[in-house]
């Protein structure tokens, strides 16, 4: 199975800040890579999917890069509703697998 | 709206059994193919299952292979997961899911998951 490591797993910022997070992939996946962000007690919301492709309505605040084993999240400025939990996955190959979670939280 | 509704979860014995559904509503179901997605209490998320559009292919996570089985039913827009011997470490929040379709060279390929329904929860103790 294909391991999916997020770093960092917690993530201190503010209002405004410009944060990165960075999945990894244990074997190339190609750009077949989605990411998500999770409010607490919510279900996952889909943001961008081959790496880099925002989901249609998705704020422009969100950008995705990489390819192969390697990819990143970046959110421009963060907003209050972007303290949450993101999550990238996989879908090179089944089973598909997730990273661990990311917690962005108010600094 | 494009909605995703589960329902069937609830408490249950180890090594007992349980059925949940999901309905769809505000979309052409058939066309997707859909997932099942859990997450035990303060933990990550756990992809369990997938099922192509027509039901023919189906794909499973180490983790139930052998105990959980995805089918649907396209005639009713509704998604199943049929749940045996069940541990303690299967009590989570159930998701279902469907599949951002894009086409691939030309061909529709599932992209994500760009639809959630609320979750469902099921306990085992």
């Amino acid at each position: 199975d294909i391991q999916m490591t997020q770093s960092p797993s917690i993530l201190s910022a503010s209002v405004g800040d410009r944060v990165t997070i960075t999945c990894r992939a244990s074997q190339t996946i190609s750009t077949w890579l989605a990411w998500y962000r999770q409010k607490p007690g919510t279900a996952p919301d889909l943001l961008i999917y081959k790496a880099s492709t925002l989901k249609s309505g998705v704020s422009s605040r969100f950008s995705g890069s990489g390819s192969g084993t390697e990819f990143t999240l970046t959110i421009s400025s963060l907003q209050p509703g972007d303290f949450a939990t993101y999550f990238c996955q996989q879908y090179n190959i089944y089973p598909w697998t997730f990273g661990q979670g990311t917690k962005v939280e108010i600094k | 709206d494009v909605l995703l509704v589960e329902s069937g979860g609830g408490l249950v014995k180890p090594g007992g059994s349980l059925r949940l559904s999901c309905v769809g509503s505000g979309f052409p179901f058939a066309n997707y193919s859909m997932d099942w997605v859990r997450q035990a209490p303060g933990k990550g998320l756990e992809w369990l299952a997938s099922i192509s559009t027509s039901g023919r292919y189906m794909y499973y996570a180490d983790s139930v292979k052998g105990r959980f089985t995805i089918s649907r039913d396209n005639t009713r827009e509704s998604l199943f997961l049929q749940m045996n011997s069940l541990r303690a470490e299967d009590t989570a929040v159930y998701y279902c899911a469907r599949d951002l379709m894009v086409a691939i060279v030309s061909v529709p390929a599932p992209q994500g998951m760009d639809v959630w329904g609320h979750g469902t929860t099921v306990t085992v103790s």
